[in-house]
């Protein structure tokens, strides 16, 4: 089983505020995807990174694939309420492999 | 599009009987379907890997009689939990993958409550 490791693991800010969470791994991945999942509910998918080296962005989030493709951080800027939730990473060992192992997870609480 | 669904999204059921979880793509096709469990505050952990029209591959320490899978179209995979016991209870997730892409679309989720 691949770990992927999440810090931190819990993050309460004021609405405004910028972050970054981190997801790091000994192995490689082909593709690497960010998660953002509310109580009670399954994870949406919000991006999906599968360049070394690569950075996307989606309105107030960067995300950022590691050169060697084993880590990828998630920077959020001016935080608001409405970000509050658990992000997940998950990586793909190889293309077109089935299993997706997921990241320990970030919680946070953005408040207003 | 990529729509996942499940159901039920809750089912509070006794202890001893068993219970049915459906997964479904509404607009897209889905060789692979995964099953995953989640504990609160916990990330997710993958149960098995569901393949259209074969058995289902399930992770070490999962109880293949116990965690009953069928993937009998492209559509359709479900999750039998046989013989509910109280620490059965959790949150049971589904996704979907994509033939054509990298990406898995995950169902809304199904709360089970083994009383």
């Amino acid at each position: 089983t691949q770990l992927l490791e999440q810090s931190p693991q819990f993050l309460s800010i004021q609405e405004g505020e910028n972050l970054t969470v981190y997801c790091n791994s000994s192995s490689v991945f082909s593709s690497l995807q960010w998660y953002r999942q509310e109580p009670g509910e399954g994870p949406v998918l919000l991006v999906t990174v599968v360049t070394g080296g690569e950075v996307k962005k989606l309105k107030r989030l960067t995300f950022q694939f590691g050169d060697a493709r084993k880590d990828s951080s998630l920077h959020i800027t001016a935080a608001q309420p409405g970000d509050t939730g658990l992000y997940l990473c998950a990586g793909a060992e190889a293309t077109g492999a089935n299993n997706l192992f997921f990241g320990t997870g970030t919680r946070l609480t953005v408040i207003p | 599009g990529a729509v996942v669904s499940q159901h039920p999204s809750w089912v509070i059921c006794k202890s001893g009987t068993s219970v049915k979880i459906e997964c479904r793509s509404l607009d897209f096709q889905a060789t692979t379907m995964f099953w995953y469990r989640q504990f609160p505050k916990q990330s997710l952990m993958l149960m098995a890997t569901s393949n259209e029209g074969s058995k289902a591959t399930y992770e070490q320490g999962v109880e293949k009689d116990k965690f009953l899978i069928n993937h009998a179209s492209l559509t359709l995979s479900t999750l039998t939990v046989t013989s509910a016991h109280p620490e059965d209870s959790s949150f049971y997730i589904c996704s979907a993958r994509d033939v054509r892409a990298y990406e898995q679309y995950f169902g809304p989720g199904t709360r089970l409550t083994v009383t």
